[in-house]
């Protein structure tokens, strides 16, 4: 079946530094990768997303890359803050259907 | 818009109890999906709808699960009889397809349940 695995589950890093998510897919037929943050008792919410037409996306500090013959997306945020601290979802949709596949989540700690 | 609406926003109930969650997608969305989730599970999907069919119901953990949409702004997911460990965080979200292609899930604000 679909699946979709994250990595790292845990990302601490310095206010400033940049940190990396990364995501796997095994469903070929996915072609709309989104990422969702989800705040402590919040809800998840969208802050980027790509399609498989395109390589790279970028929208102010964040940004998205994706590598469709490794089945493979990652998530960049530059300079980060602690407001960025949150956990971090990828995601990955097929086309016709639309059934969204979560990873696990990235729990990311920015320290002041 | 008010986004997707769910209620309850809490529930405390007694194992063995009945258990109905609502949600009210945006309105013009095609696409209503419901989520659970847990700390040791993640968001799963738990089934999903397109104009008020259902489309994948893979996901419903048992039959103790069923869910409906009667109409394009109304869905329930209903846990009969319920048990501890349906213990969760259920959300609601709805999508538009529009030209086809998938978009972004709006998320309700989650109605949590504890089953004791």
């Amino acid at each position: 079946g679909e699946n979709v695995e994250q990595h790292p589950s845990t990302l601490s890093v310095q206010e400033g530094d940049s940190a990396v998510i990364k995501c796997t897919y095994s469903d070929s037929a996915s072609n709309y990768f989104p990422w969702y943050k989800q705040e402590l008792g919040k809800r998840p919410q969208l802050i980027i997303d790509i399609r498989s037409n395109v390589g790279e996306k970028k929208d102010q500090r964040i940004a998205v890359t994706l590598n469709k013959t490794a089945k493979h997306f990652s998530l960049h945020i530059t300079e980060t803050q602690p407001e960025d601290s949150a956990v971090y979802f990828c995601a990955a949709s097929r086309a016709g259907g639309f059934k969204t596949i979560f990873g696990a989540g990235t729990r990311l700690f920015v320290k002041a | 818009d008010a986004g997707v609406i769910q209620s309850p926003r809490h529930e405390v109930t007694e194992m063995g109890q009945e258990v109905t969650l609502r949600c009210k997608p945006i309105s013009g969305h095609d696409y209503l999906f419901w989520y659970r989730q847990t700390m040791m599970r993640g968001l799963e999907l738990l089934i999903y709808f397109n104009n008020n069919v259902p489309i994948d119901d893979s996901g419903m953990p048992e039959d103790r699960f069923s869910a409906k949409m009667p109409n394009a702004s109304f869905s329930t997911l209903k846990i009969q009889p319920s048990e501890p460990r349906d213990s969760a965080v259920y959300f609601c979200a709805s999508s538009f397809s529009g030209r086809g292609l998938a978009g972004e899930l709006f998320f309700g604000e989650g109605s949590r349940l504890t089953v004791l």
